[in-house]
């Protein structure tokens, strides 16, 4: 089974705190997604990347950055965590062929004070 | 652009009862449609996809999907509902502007009364 796993499932940070969100996938995919799931809105993409060291904007990218170093490995960075990115945040990967068929992890529950 | 509606934010069906959930898209091409499920406290689950052919898809844990062209359709269904079946479920639709991505509704949360 693929697995992928969140470095934390809850996280309490201050606003303007740097936060590292980790992921990490264990099939050797080569797409990684971070997402951001509120009420009502759905899950929205935040960026993905499709290669070690390559990364690409999704539909909210503001505020956030992130970071691809090795393959399994897939990070979100928040420079500076305000409230209004309080929020659950969930890392998917997926092969090359079909992009689409995404795994999700089981979510960080960020709360920004 | 591509997007997603679920018009039900919230169903409740009694156990052992017949579910429908409903998905519509808008996109200009064939497009490639998912439904996820997320348990409480869990990620996102692939249920089952239509890419082409049979416009009758099944999947995992009794679920089966209609894709219906004209309508914009890709409804989700279940004879029987469990009450292991209590989720939130979501419908997405694939794209493809040179990197492919999903566009996903905004979920419909299914409460199962005994």
């Amino acid at each position: 089974d693929v697995k992928v796993t969140q470095s934390s499932r809850y996280l309490v940070k201050r606003t303007g705190e740097k936060v590292f969100l980790e992921c990490v996938q264990d099939m050797d995919h080569e797409n990684m997604f971070w997402y951001r799931q509120d009420p009502g809105l759905g899950l929205r993409l935040i960026y993905f990347s499709y290669d070690v060291k390559m990364k690409e904007k999704g539909d909210i990218p503001e505020g956030y950055s992130v970071s691809r170093e090795k393959k399994e490995r897939f990070s979100l960075i928040l420079e500076s965590a305000s409230t209004n990115q309080t929020s659950m945040y969930l890392c998917a990967s997926s092969p090359t062929e079909p992009t689409w068929e995404q795994y999700f992890g089981p979510g960080t529950r960020l709360t920004v004070t | 652009a591509q997007s997603v509606t679920q018009p039900d934010i919230h169903i409740t069906v009694s156990e052992g009862a017949s579910l429908e959930l409903r998905c519509n898209y808008s996109y200009g091409a064939t497009p490639y449609l998912f439904w996820y499920v997320q348990s409480p406290g869990q990620g996102l689950q692939l249920l089952l996809k239509y890419f082409s052919g049979d416009t009758l898809v099944q999947g995992i844990k009794g679920f089966e999907a209609e894709f219906k062209r004209s309508q914009s359709s890709f409804n989700l269904r279940k004879p029987s509902v469990h009450w292991s079946d209590a989720a939130e479920y979501f419908c997405a639709v694939g794209v493809s502007f040179g990197n492919e991505k999903l566009t996903f509704g905004t979920g419909t949360r299914l409460t199962i009364i005994p």
